[in-house]
């Protein structure tokens, strides 16, 4: 089965700054990966999602991702955080075969001025 | 273009009552689910169904019943609250099962056991 653990529980950013969230997953064959976002009171959103073919996908709001199967990562990254990026961000993995998707236990992104 | 609608937004039940907490889609998919979200624990799943007629357990299955007689509708039963059951909960749906399915999700139920 697959598992995905995400190793940040809070990251604080300062706005403006550059923002980087780790993703590591278990699966022993590729993944289908994935980002969503919930703000606060809201379901989840799909940020972006990595299937094959390049290992950088890009995502709305600004947002991109890169697989790296060497370190079983999918780390999500974005330039310059904007206040209204202050959000919980979960990592989800899927996978051949299943029905269903794992999700990490999330990172809370808190944006400073 | 409704996507996911849950039902009721926010409720508080005593121990031991029972409950229904509805979801419905418009999007003519073929899975659904419903996950509980807690502090610290993410998204742990607890019932699917790959179809109309079709359900199984999830990861946290247990004091909760699913049933999927129509595609769009799925609901979840709580059979006897308990406050360990205070959570929110989100339905989501995708257009097929499978891993490769972004998940379209409500904007949850938050859901208070006294």
């Amino acid at each position: 089965a697959q598992s995905v653990t995400q190793p940040d529980i809070h990251i604080t950013v300062s706005e403006g700054a550059s923002l980087e969230l780790r993703c590591n997953y278990s699966y022993g064959a590729t993944p289908y990966l994935f980002w969503y976002v919930q703000s606060p009171g809201q379901g989840l959103q799909l940020l972006l999602k990595y299937f094959s073919g390049d290992t950088l996908v890009q995502g709305i709001k600004g947002f991109e991702a890169e697989f790296k199967r060497s370190q079983s990562s999918f780390n999500l990254r974005k330039p310059s955080v904007h206040w209204s990026d202050a959000a919980e961000y979960f990592c989800a993995v899927g996978a051949k075969g299943y029905s269903t998707l794992t999700f990490g236990k999330g990172t809370m992104l808190l944006v400073s001025p | 273009n409704a996507g996911v609608t849950q039902t009721p937004k926010f409720q508080v039940l005593k121990t031991g009552q029972s409950m229904t907490l509805q979801c419905a889609q418009d999007m003519n998919h073929e899975y659904m689910s419903w996950y509980r979200q807690d502090p610290g624990m993410g998204l742990r799943l607890i019932h699917y169904s790959v179809g109309a007629g079709i359900t199984d357990q999830g990861e946290v299955p247990n004091g909760y019943n699913v049933s999927r007689s129509t595609t769009e509708d799925f609901p979840l039963r709580l059979l006897s609250a308990a406050p360990s059951q205070t959570s929110v909960y989100f339905c989501a749906s995708s257009p097929q099962p499978g891993g490769n399915q972004p998940q379209h999700f409500g904007d949850g139920t938050r859901l208070s056991i006294l």
